[in-house]
């Protein structure tokens, strides 16, 4: 079972425009992680958000998280090519969970 | 510094055989995990082990044993392949036994097929 589900599945964008995916998730959590996969390869983590934390910055990186409606929700500012990938969000513990992602395509 | 390495990285199975994926890391992690990926399914976890000589199940550890050789080492292995077990597999690690506080580092991945 998924704790975390992405919105949407996938996302297409002109380069210079911002990308916003979402995520849900149904229980109680401690932080949540977002990572991005670009295809082929393994993922890489991007940010982490505690659960007393409402937003957070990194570069062009922008994480909100809203624990009464269960949802995050990642910014990408500025969008270049290079962020064409798929993002996850992710919950929990030990057994940290996966959502299924969103396919972002930044076209140029 | 490597970070997390896994080897296979292709292997093509007949359903029936037996093989074990390889997974080492280099940053003195004390927790490693096992994922597959299958498409539109995201990640699920197969099993992890929050340090050397410990070993727990995840969401989906049917037909699957693992071996936490040392520190560094953390093994796969399939006895019986079967076609549902056609994936995309990726071991990870976190510095801390509480892996959800960490940042979690990924191999490669390796591609499994099962004819």
């Amino acid at each position: 079972s998924q704790q975390g589900e992405e919105d949407p599945q996938a996302l297409s964008i002109q380069e210079g425009e911002n990308a916003t995916m979402n995520c849900s998730y149904k229980t109680s959590i401690n932080n949540l992680q977002w990572y991005r996969q670009n295809s082929g390869r393994g993922l890489v983590h991007l940010i982490l958000i505690r659960s007393n934390e409402r937003e957070k910055h990194s570069g062009r990186l922008r994480v909100t998280l809203d624990t009464s409606k269960k949802s995050s929700s990642l910014l990408i500012t500025a969008s270049r090519a290079a962020d064409t990938a798929s993002y996850f969000c992710a919950t929990g513990g030990n057994k940290l969970v996966f959502g299924a992602g969103t396919i972002l395509r930044v076209k140029s | 510094n490597a970070g997390v390495t896994q080897t296979p990285k292709f292997q093509v199975l007949k359903t029936g055989q037996s093989m074990t994926l390889q997974c080492a890391q280099d940053m003195n992690h004390n927790s490693m995990y096992w994922y597959r990926q299958d498409p539109g399914m995201g990640l699920r976890l197969i099993y992890y082990s929050a340090s050397e000589g410990t070993t727990d199940k995840g969401e989906v550890p049917n037909g699957y044993n693992v071996s936490r050789l040392n520190k560094r080492e953390f093994s796969l292995r399939l006895e019986s392949a079967a076609p549902s077990q056609t994936s995309v597999y990726f071991c990870a690690s976190s510095e801390s036994w509480t892996g959800g506080w960490d940042t979690i580092y990924f191999g490669e991945g390796s591609w499994l097929t099962v004819v």
